[in-house]
């Protein structure tokens, strides 16, 4: 069964550096396009962006200037880095897989709250 | 960016009631149109693909349909299961965008 874990601090200072990783389970993490999607109560659903193992990545626009992934097969993670953040980027973030063919995202980590405070 | 609206923002429905959430691109998406649920707590799950594809394990009484820049989501008889925060989301182009979702809770 194929699962996703993310990991990482819960709470970061503003202009600090917010960092997550997805663990993958049960699949290959080469056969997928990896995403990160955060929820908040005053943006909703927000994609992030994604990553392929190929070293595609997509990000979105009003994040892309303080926005890094990565990933690392031999371990089945990839991970996120914020810089800068402030308190708009207080969220559920989850990790997802994207089918490219499909253009959907089929199975989702489970989600960690990162808060934003000094 | 392509905005995704929904309406009704929330219901109040019945189980067994027939239940229809609409929404709306703001440029056409083809049919790169998917709908997913959300409980309270939990992560998204996807439903329904590709305007009308059930996910597999998906219920039958959930079904989608689309009129032009028009999306619904339907489901047929409303189980207690169902009570949920729905939402629709745009794969035509990134940034992917989200609705802002539908609440059904119970009446």
């Amino acid at each position: 069964q194929v699962q996703l874990q993310e990991s990482g601090p819960g709470l970061v200072k503003p202009s600090e550096t917010l960092s997550l990783t997805c663990t993958v389970s049960g699949d290959s993490i080469s056969s997928y396009y990896w995403s990160w999607i955060r929820q908040s109560p005053r943006k909703g659903l927000e994609w992030i962006g994604y990553i392929h193992y190929s070293g595609i990545t997509n990000y979105s626009p009003s994040l892309k200037s303080r926005l890094t992934t990565l990933i690392d097969t031999s371990k089945k993670q990839f991970s996120l880095k914020l810089t800068s953040v402030t308190a708009a980027d207080t969220a559920v973030y989850y990790c997802a897989r994207f089918s490219y063919d499909y253009r959907f995202f089929d199975l989702w980590g489970r989600g960690t709250l990162v808060t934003v405070s000094s | 960016d392509i905005q995704m609206t929904q309406s009704p923002s929330s219901l109040s429905a019945s189980v067994g009631d027939r239940v229809t959430i609409t929404c709306r691109a703001s440029q056409s998406i083809s049919s790169y149109l998917n709908w997913y649920q959300q409980k309270q707590g939990k992560a998204p799950k996807l439903l329904i693909y590709a305007v009308s594809s059930l996910q597999g394990g998906v219920p039958s009484r959930f079904s989608g349909s689309a009129s032009g820049t028009d999306f619904t989501l339907t489901i047929s008889s409303l189980q207690p299961e169902d009570f949920a925060t729905y939402y629709c989301q745009q794969s035509y182009s990134t940034p992917f965008t989200f609705g802002p979702g539908t609440k059904v809770d119970i009446k």
